[in-house]
């Protein structure tokens, strides 16, 4: 059974910081991994896909990688900014080729302006 | 992206009572959805698969009795909450996977359940 793990809980930085938020999984015959974001209350806005064939993916300030072998993916996040404060979920898929979602409990950012 | 709504985004009420939580994929079909639930500070937990034309499917230790699901089209799924009690008050949010995106999952904004 996949389990995912997030570290660390809680990051707080000053505005303009560059962070790393890392996620770890024990299964890695994955298809695929996704980075969310979730606001307090809200629900999630899918941030990053990687597929298992790509290292990583950017999207704007986001850089994801994915290394299956190790089980490790990480985001990466350029010059921080408060509005990017929110908790950030990693899911995998819970066996191989299923659909349903194992996700960490989330690294809660909080970015100071 | 493809986009995922679920209403209502809270609701309270009374104990004993039961509650319906619905989950549309707007732009695309979706045979399959998913139901999560959270409880405060902790991980989404799966609860269940929503298949449409046919039964749920539960994760171990769901009551399916409680947790009635309907997946009536492509782009509707429905939770029940029968017999609501306080300790089901929790948030509960849906997904459906966006297949020619590549797989990805998109969830709905989540309800807020509050049982009193």
């Amino acid at each position: 059974k996949q389990e995912v793990t997030q570290i660390p809980a809680a990051l707080s930085v000053p505005e303009g910081e560059n962070l790393v938020l890392n996620c770890s999984f024990t299964d890695s015959a994955i298809y695929n991994l996704q980075w969310f974001r979730q606001d307090p209350g809200k629900g999630l806005t899918s941030l990053l896909l990687i597929q298992s064939s790509q290292r990583e993916q950017t999207s704007g300030r986001l850089n994801a990688s994915l290394d299956k072998s190790s089980g490790r993916s990480t985001l990466y996040i350029a010059a921080s900014q408060p509005g990017d404060s929110a908790t950030y979920l990693c899911a995998a898929p819970n066996q191989g080729g299923s659909e349903k979602l194992v996700f960490g409990k989330g690294t809660k950012l909080t970015v100071n302006p | 992206g493809a986009v995922v709504s679920q209403h209502p985004s809270w609701v309270i009420c009374k104990s004993g009572t039961s509650v319906k939580i619905e989950c549309r994929s707007l732009d695309f079909q979706a045979t399959t959805m998913f139901w999560y639930r959270q409880f405060p500070k902790q991980s989404l937990m799966l609860m269940a698969t929503s298949n449409e034309g046919s039964k749920a499917t539960y994760e171990q230790g769901v009551e399916k009795d409680k947790f009635l699901i309907n997946h009536a089209s492509l782009t509707l799924s429905t939770l029940t909450v029968t017999s609501a009690h306080p300790e089901d008050s929790s948030f509960y949010i849906c997904s459906a996977e966006y297949r020619t995106g590549g797989g990805e999952a998109f969830f709905g904004q989540g309800t807020r359940l509050t049982v009193v």
